[in-house]
Formats: C-alpha cells, structure tokens, sequence
C-alpha cells in the first residue's frame, strides 16, 4: 500500500530564515500532493496542492515542490515568522487522504 | 458561512463505553470524512459518507461505524471503547468527487476523546 514520509518531527529556525521541510512517498504514482497546516487542538487547515504535472507552485511566502522522480516533495517558508509555528502535514489523495505524520516547526524570534 | 463543526469538544469515556461523535459539514458540502489522529501522528483515515451511504473504509474495526443525515451531517459511533481508541477525531468535509480524490479537505477541530 502507498506510505508516506516526512522526513523530520520536528525543525527549529531563526526568524527571517527559510524552512524547508520534506515529505517522500512510495508505492503510488499521484496527480497531485497536498499540504496542510496544523495548530495544536485544531484540525488541519489546506494550504496548498500541486499536481504532477508542475513542478513548483507559489503561495505568498510558501513554496511546494514535486520531483514524481524522486517521489519527493518539498515545502519551503520564507521569511519565517514566529506565527508560522505549527506542524506541517503532506498528504496522497489516494482516495483516503493518507497523511503523513507531520513536521513540527518552531520559528524562535 | 459556518466552516465544519464537531460535537462535543472533549469527551471522557471508560473502557466499554459506546460513544456518538457528531459532526456537521461547510455549507454547500455533500461529503463527510473521519479521521483518528493519536498524538505525535497524522490523521488516519476511518471512513467516508455520502448520499447517507459509506463510500470508502480505512482500516478500522467494525466497532467503529457512522451515519449520514439527509442534511448531510454526520455521525462517528464507536462501541466496545478501548484504551487505544484515545485520540483526536476528526471530522472533514468536501464535495463528492467520483473518483475519490479529494483536493481539497475542510477540517472540524476535532473531538478530543480520552478512554480511562
């Protein structure tokens, strides 16, 4: 069955700099990945999708990559600011929306 | 326009309890899907209602088993509670999509449920 990776718990930054964190999956070839955010005690909240056929997609500060090579994806912040702290989860719309286990982001002042 | 809501917000149950989680989609959604989420973990995907029907299933015990209203609302039951069942539930909504790829999901914030 499809898995999916991201690859840290948890990533501490300094304020201003830029975030990257990795999410890899196996056993599935999907149209398009999505990212979520998450606070604690809330549910996730969509930030964006990309689709296999792109390569990059913009948001504001963020930035989502696809490598269906690599089966890889990355999710950058720039400009990192401490209201950014949260856990990030990738997700396969493999018709059950298999999330990953999340990273864990402390943006420190 | 109200997001998901869930009900209640926290819960405490003991080992043997049934309990009813309940949950009531974004305005003009027709599909509601439930997710457990254990601490430290993603959300794991339980089942998926629509046209009051379950459409999709995760890979959850037969104690656990829902309800689609006509209003399109929903309900998450879970008998014969165990210790593990501990976990946030989580309740999303979107429009039905025939293939069964949601892009995009709308998340509750969940019911904290804790079995004692």
């Amino acid at each position: 069955s499809q898995k999916i990776e991201q690859n840290s718990e948890a990533l501490n930054i300094q304020e201003g700099k830029t975030a990257t964190l990795t999410c890899n999956y196996t056993n599935y070839s999907p149209a398009y990945l999505q990212w979520y955010r998450q606070d604690p005690g809330r549910g996730p909240v969509f930030l964006l999708l990309i689709r296999e056929n792109e390569k990059e997609k913009r948001k504001e500060r963020l930035k989502v990559t696809f490598d269906t090579t690599l089966k890889q994806s990355l999710f950058h912040i720039t400009a990192s600011q401490p209201a950014d702290s949260a856990t990030y989860l990738c997700a396969l719309p493999a018709g059950k929306s298999t999330f990953g286990d999340g990273t864990t982001l402390t943006v420190k002042p | 326009d109200a997001g998901v809501t869930q009900s209640p917000t926290h819960l405490i149950k003991t080992r043997g309890q049934q309990v009813t989680l309940r949950c009531s989609p974004k305005s003009g959604h027709d599909t509601v899907s439930w997710y457990q989420q254990a601490l430290g973990q993603g959300p794991q995907f339980i089942f998926q209602y629509y046209e009051e029907e379950e459409r999709q299933r995760g890979n959850f015990p037969d104690r656990f088993s829902g309800h689609q209203f006509p209003n399109y609302s929903s309900e998450l039951n879970v008998n014969a509670l165990l210790l593990g069942d501990s976990a946030l539930y989580l309740c999303a909504s979107s429009l039905f999509v025939p293939s069964g790829l949601n892009e995009k999901l709308f998340f509750g914030s969940g019911t904290q449920l804790s079995v004692l």
